[in-house]
């Protein structure tokens, strides 16, 4: 099946400061979202960005479908940004389930 | 309702014994999906629904794990003769159809003692 790897593991920033999440798959995608899992546990569906570029506030996605790889942008982190990103992607001419990667724990610290 | 709701929150059993987990989707999504999260990791996939069917199953773990979804809305996920192993958040969403944008609820933290 798909493989999904997100870079790097683990993030630790100051508040203010940005940082770019990566997000590698191995065969061609019909679906690309990324998530964000707080401390608390809730999952948030920040995009659903299967190609092309989004924006959301201090957050933006980047997904070129055809070197597959998406990059999601946090700029001027704020410690409520802190908890698990996670990539998932639905692959073509597969299931229509999400493969959820390994994800990004980042930590903004004050 | 406005988001995806999941019951009990919170579930301690014993060994052996059987539970069943319900989510209710937000009202008018027709595909609803159901994953295990244990301590620590990402997320597994065990099922989806497209209205009330199941098209791929292959994500459950065991014959003691089933799903259902009945009337296109509410969905129940059981594990009989619970396992140590079963411990973990099991979480539900749901999307307007396949494919497109997921929805979580809150999950269910389930302790097998």
């Amino acid at each position: 099946g798909i493989q999904v790897e997100q870079s790097p593991p683990d993030l630790i920033l100051q508040e203010g400061a940005n940082s770019t999440l990566r997000c590698n798959f191995s065969d061609s995608v019909n679906n690309l979202q990324w998530f964000h899992q707080n401390p608390w546990g809730q999952l948030i569906n920040l995009f659903y960005i299967p190609s092309g570029t989004k924006q959301n506030g201090r957050l933006s996605a980047t997904t070129v479908a055809t070197e597959r790889y998406s990059l999601l942008y946090i700029s001027s982190s704020q410690t409520t940004d802190s908890g698990v990103y996670f990539c998932a992607v639905e692959s073509q001419g597969g299931s229509e389930k999400l493969v959820f990667g390994k994800g990004t724990k980042l930590t903004v610290n004050p | 309702g406005a988001g995806v709701s999941q019951s009990p929150s919170n579930k301690v059993t014993e060994k052996g014994k059987d539970v069943e987990l319900r989510c209710d989707p937000i009202s008018g999504h027709t595909a609803l999906y159901w994953y295990r999260q244990s301590l620590g990791q990402g997320l597994e996939f065990l099922i989806y629904f497209q209205g009330n069917s199941a098209p791929d199953k292959s994500g459950l773990p065991s014959d003691r794990f089933s799903a259902e979804r009945t009337g296109g809305s509410v969905s129940t996920l059981t594990i009989q003769r619970t396992q140590q192993e079963d411990s973990a958040v099991y979480l539900c969403a749901s999307s307007f159809r396949v494919g497109q944008p997921q929805h979580f609820g809150d999950g269910t933290r389930l302790s097998i003692l």
